[in-house]
């Protein structure tokens, strides 16, 4: 079965400066998705950014940027210009490809503090 | 695009009576929708698969006969917890599969006295 790991319970940074997110992931598969959704204290989830296995360039959604290693099963994000909205749970996911049903696992998240 | 919405987003009930949450895709059609249970900074446990026009499949665990799951149609999906008790106070989110990716609902608290 596969695993999402988030070792950074909580980050912090300054508004305008940039900070990155780690996430790494145990699979046997070749293709697969990856996923970072934000969950601010409204707790609506919300998709920031997705990564398809098969494509080497890594994705970007205007101030935020994934560095996808797929060989170190690595997928951080990167959060540029922080800014003050930015302050949420982020949670890294794993959508299987070969297990039917569009699963997702994740990842037990990271709270992002955004000091002002 | 790609709206999901959750009623109700919050309810209260008391112990032993049953309460109905709805799951609905405004903008498209969502053959599989899921139901998760979060507790407070944690991540989201997946309950359920809901699969229009079938029976839901459940995750290790998962009371089936507790947590009724129907989805009617391409756009809702319910959640029904029956004989509620204390103890199934928490945050439940929905969310609708379009093409490859899962877009989520605000979510319902639900509170059990």
């Amino acid at each position: 079965a596969q695993t999402v790991t988030q070792s950074q319970p909580e980050m912090s940074v300054q508004e305008a400066e940039t900070v990155t997110l780690s996430c790494t992931y145990d699979t046997s598969e070749s293709d697969y998705y990856l996923f970072w959704y934000k969950q601010p204290p409204s707790r609506q989830m919300i998709l920031v950014i997705r990564q398809e296995a098969y494509k080497q360039q890594n994705a970007t959604e205007n101030r935020f940027s994934v560095n996808f290693q797929k060989a170190a099963k690595s997928f951080s994000l990167k959060i540029s210009d922080s800014q003050l909205g930015d302050a949420a749970m982020y949670f890294c996911a794993y959508r299987s490809l070969m297990e039917y049903g569009n699963k997702l696992v994740f990842g037990a998240g990271t709270i992002l503090r955004v000091k002002s | 695009g790609a709206v999901v919405s959750q009623h109700p987003s919050r309810v209260i009930c008391k112990s032993g009576t049953s309460v109905k949450i709805e799951c609905r895709s405004l903008d498209f059609q969502a053959t599989t929708m899921f139901w998760y249970r979060q507790f407070p900074k944690q991540s989201l446990m997946l309950m359920a698969t809901s699969n229009e026009g079938s029976k839901a499949t459940y995750e290790q665990g998962v009371e089936k006969d507790k947590f009724l799951i129907n989805h009617a149609s391409l756009t809702l999906s319910t959640l029904t917890v029956t004989s509620a008790h204390p103890e199934d106070s928490s945050f439940y989110i929905c969310s609708a599969a379009r093409t490859d990716t899962q877009y989520f609902g605000p979510g319902t608290r639900l509170t059990v006295l």
